[in-house]
C-alpha cells in the first residue's frame, strides 16, 4: 500500500507570513491527492486537493503543488492568519494519511 | 456534497462490550470508509464498505473485531468488538471518495 510521509510535524509562523507543508508518496500510481484542515475537537475538512494530470492548483491563499518525478507534493499557505491555526493532513488516493502537521499562527 | 451524521456521538464503555456505531449519509453513496483517530494522532483506515458485499479491512484490523454492516446505500455500522482501553480513539465514517467526514464518535474504555 501507499506510504505517505509528511513534513514537518508543527510549523510555528507570524501573522502575515506563508506557510509551506511538504508529502512524500510512495506508490507512482497514486493520482489524487488531498489536503484537510483539523480544528480541535472537529471533524477533517478537505480544503484542496489535486489530480495527477495538474502540477498547480490555487484557492485564493491556498495552493497546492505537485512534482510526480519526485513523488512529492506541497501545501502552501499565503498571508496566514490566526484562523488558520490547526492541524493539517495529506493523503494520498488510497486513503493513507500522513502523521500532520500542527501550524500555529501567532498574531 | 454529502451530509454525514454519527450515532452516538461519544460512549464510555466498560472493557470487554461491544459498542455499534451508525454511519448516515443524506445520499447514495457506493464507497463508505471508516477511520480511527487515535488521540493526538493522524487517521488510520479500518476498512471500506459497498454495499451488497463484505466489508475490506486494512492491515492489521479484523472482522471478528471490528464488524461492519452495510445494508444499503445511505447507511453503515462499525461494531468494536471486546473492546479494551487501547480502542479509545474517535472513529469516524467518510464518503465521497474521502472528501466528506462524519463528525466522529467518541469512544472511551474504561
Amino acid at each position: 500500500g501507499e506510504n505517505v510521509e509528511q513534513h514537518p510535524s508543527t510549523l510555528s509562523v507570524q501573522e502575515g507570513d506563508s506557510a509551506v507543508i511538504k508529502c512524500t508518496y510512495s506508490d507512482s500510481a497514486s493520482n489524487y491527492f488531498p489536503w484537510y484542515k483539523q480544528e480541535l475537537g472537529k471533524r477533517p475538512q478537505l480544503i484542496i486537493d489535486i489530480r495527477s494530470n495538474v502540477g498547480e492548483k490555487k484557492d485564493q491563499r491556498i495552493a497546492v503543488t505537485l512534482n510526480k518525478t519526485a513523488k512529492h507534493f506541497s501545501l502552501h499557505i499565503t498571508e496566514t492568519q490566526p484562523e488558520d491555526s490547526a492541524v493539517y493532513f495529506c493523503a494520498a488516493n488510497d486513503m493513507r494519511f500522513g502523521a500532520g502537521t500542527r501550524l500555529t499562527v501567532k498574531p | 456534497s454529502a451530509v454525514i451524521s454519527q450515532k452516538p456521538s461519544r460512549d464510555i464503555c466498560q472493557r470487554g462490550t461491544s459498542l455499534t456505531i451508525q454511519c448516515q449519509v443524506d445520499s447514495q453513496v457506493t464507497m463508505m470508509f471508516w477511520y480511527r483517530q487515535q488521540p493526538g494522532q493522524s487517521l488510520t483506515l479500518i476498512a471500506t464498505a459497498n454495499q451488497g458485499s463484505e466489508a475490506t479491512y486494512e492491515s492489521g484490523f479484523v472482522i471478528d473485531k471490528f464488524p461492519i454492516s452495510r445494508p444499503n446505500l445511505t447507511f453503515s455500522t462499525l461494531t468494536v468488538s471486546n473492546m479494551s482501553p487501547e480502542d479509545s480513539s474517535i472513529y469516524l465514517c467518510s464518503v465521497g471518495g474521502q472528501r466528506y467526514f462524519g463528525p466522529g464518535t467518541r469512544l472511551t474504555v474504561t
